[in-house]
């Protein structure tokens, strides 16, 4: 299994400003996913990210918006930038499991709320 | 992207069987069925996978239709923790795979 916290738990944030999401793994993972939850909906992914590389974006949402770093193994940032009201969300990161593994497992999340 | 369909809502009686359907009728043929839940203010957890017979483990079964094209899972004696989003979604058995959930069922468990 892989034990994931996130920093901030949740957040208030003014209009225009960005905020940096990180995710800690107590495990080496290859893989980290970001997805975004808003208020009373689904999961959607935002962005795979591999240490090492480029994060690769799904349709709808961009670099510029959501840079995303991934030092090492163990560690992943997402930053909302030029917050608006509409991203005003629950942001998760996820990890696989070790090799062979078929679960995945998510963080606690992040609440975001933009004012 | 295979789409999966699933009631927005169910309830259960305490102590009694549940039955959470999902339709995945696009399903490709080397997909897995996986199945999580979001308990209210937590990330989604694993709770079973299976590809084509039935599966069964600590927490819930599998049961998946001969087609493949829809899948039920089966909590055996709900209880009032059981209750949360439940998500269906086709993928690979890996852990490195990118999961697209559906709108999920929302179980709510009446004591």
């Amino acid at each position: 299994s892989a034990v994931i916290s996130q920093k901030p738990s949740r957040d208030i944030c003014q209009r225009g400003t960005s905020l940096t999401i990180q995710c800690q793994v107590d495990s080496q993972v290859t893989m980290m996913f970001w997805y975004r939850q808003q208020p009373g909906q689904s999961l959607t992914l935002i962005a795979t990210a591999n240490q090492g590389s480029e994060a690769t974006y799904e349709s709808g949402f961009v670099i510029d918006k959501f840079p995303i770093s991934r030092p090492n193994l163990t560690f992943s940032t997402l930053t909302v930038s030029n917050m608006s009201p509409e991203d005003s969300s629950i942001y998760l990161c996820s990890v696989g499991g070790q090799r062979g593994s078929y679960e995945q497992y998510f963080g606690p999340g992040t609440r975001l709320t933009v004012t | 992207d295979a789409k999966t369909t699933q009631p927005n809502s169910m309830e259960s009686n305490e102590e009694e069987p549940v039955h959470l359907p999902c339709n995945h009728s696009t399903i490709s043929g080397t997909d897995y069925i996986h199945w999580y839940r979001q308990l209210p203010s937590q990330g989604p957890e694993y709770v079973i996978h299976g590809l084509t017979s039935n599966v069964n483990n600590r927490m819930a079964s599998l049961a998946i239709a001969e087609d493949r094209k829809s899948s039920t899972l089966i909590l055996h004696r709900a209880t009032l923790r059981d209750a949360a989003v439940y998500y269906c979604t086709p993928g690979r058995a890996s852990g490195t795979y990118k999961y697209i959930f559906g709108t999920g069922t929302r179980l709510k468990v009446l004591a």
